[in-house]
């Protein structure tokens, strides 16, 4: 399996933006995560599937961020609009999970976004 | 206070020595408990998982749980420069009749010098 892939790895564009994470996870998995990660907050969850059904959305910074997942392989973040303080590195991790097991997070090599 | 909180580091260790990471926790409904590491530049990466109360050895790798302490710890014997990296402690909370959560603390950065 390739694991997680993410697109782009780089992405550098001006505030006001709109900008779109996207991230296929390893098949067989049921549960798909948002992260973002910076010096200051470190890693933090933005949003997590199961099922591709979203559960938790609490971490999803404002109503400019929002996040798909139209089929089992296939998720999107989405950035409108952008702002410098949106600049982080954006994982996607993939697992299978249930109410009370938790498997292994498979991190995608991340999204690295800078809003100038 | 912080959901899951490590020791803030930064750790540096010589070569050949015990490197030891340390983690608390808030929720006392936390079952499970992950050691990932980080280099850096690079996504992390699942090391030691640990369920229940005592010890977990792989390798070089020692976790450790005490659930009454609300404690997780990562012992890294004979510690190499390959070992240089964030280490994050991460705690799962069962939901119930709803799905978990996984919660990261901010991660020690250990350095291992020769």
């Amino acid at each position: 399996d390739a694991g997680v892939i993410q697109s782009p790895r780089h992405e550098v564009t001006e505030m006001g933006q709109e900008v779109t994470l996207r991230c296929k996870p390893i098949s067989g998995h049921n549960s798909l995560f948002w992260y973002r990660q910076t010096m200051m907050r470190g890693l933090e969850l933005l949003i997590y599937f199961n099922n591709n059904v979203p559960i938790d959305d609490s971490g999803m910074p404002e109503d400019r961020f929002s996040a798909k997942m139209p089929n089992a392989s296939f998720s999107t973040l989405k950035i409108q609009p952008s702002e410098p303080r949106d600049s982080a590195v954006y994982f996607c991790a993939s697992s299978f999970w249930t109410s009370e097991f938790a498997g292994e997070l498979f991190f995608g090599e991340g999204s690295r976004l800078t809003v100038l | 206070q912080k959901e899951v909180e490590q020791n803030s580091g930064p750790l540096s260790v010589p070569e050949g020595a015990i490197a030891s990471l340390n983690c608390t926790y808030s929720d006392r409904g936390s079952q499970s408990f992950f050691w990932y590491r980080q280099y850096s530049g690079k996504s992390p990466e699942l090391i030691m998982s640990i369920y229940s109360n005592g010890d977990k050895e792989d390798g070089r790798f020692t976790a450790q749980l005490n659930k009454a302490s609300q404690y997780v710890s990562l012992l890294i014997r004979d510690s190499q420069p390959s070992d240089s990296a964030t280490y994050l402690c991460a705690a799962f909370s069962a939901g119930g009749t709803s799905y978990g959560k996984l919660t990261f603390g901010q991660g020690t950065i250990l350095t291992v010098h020769p």
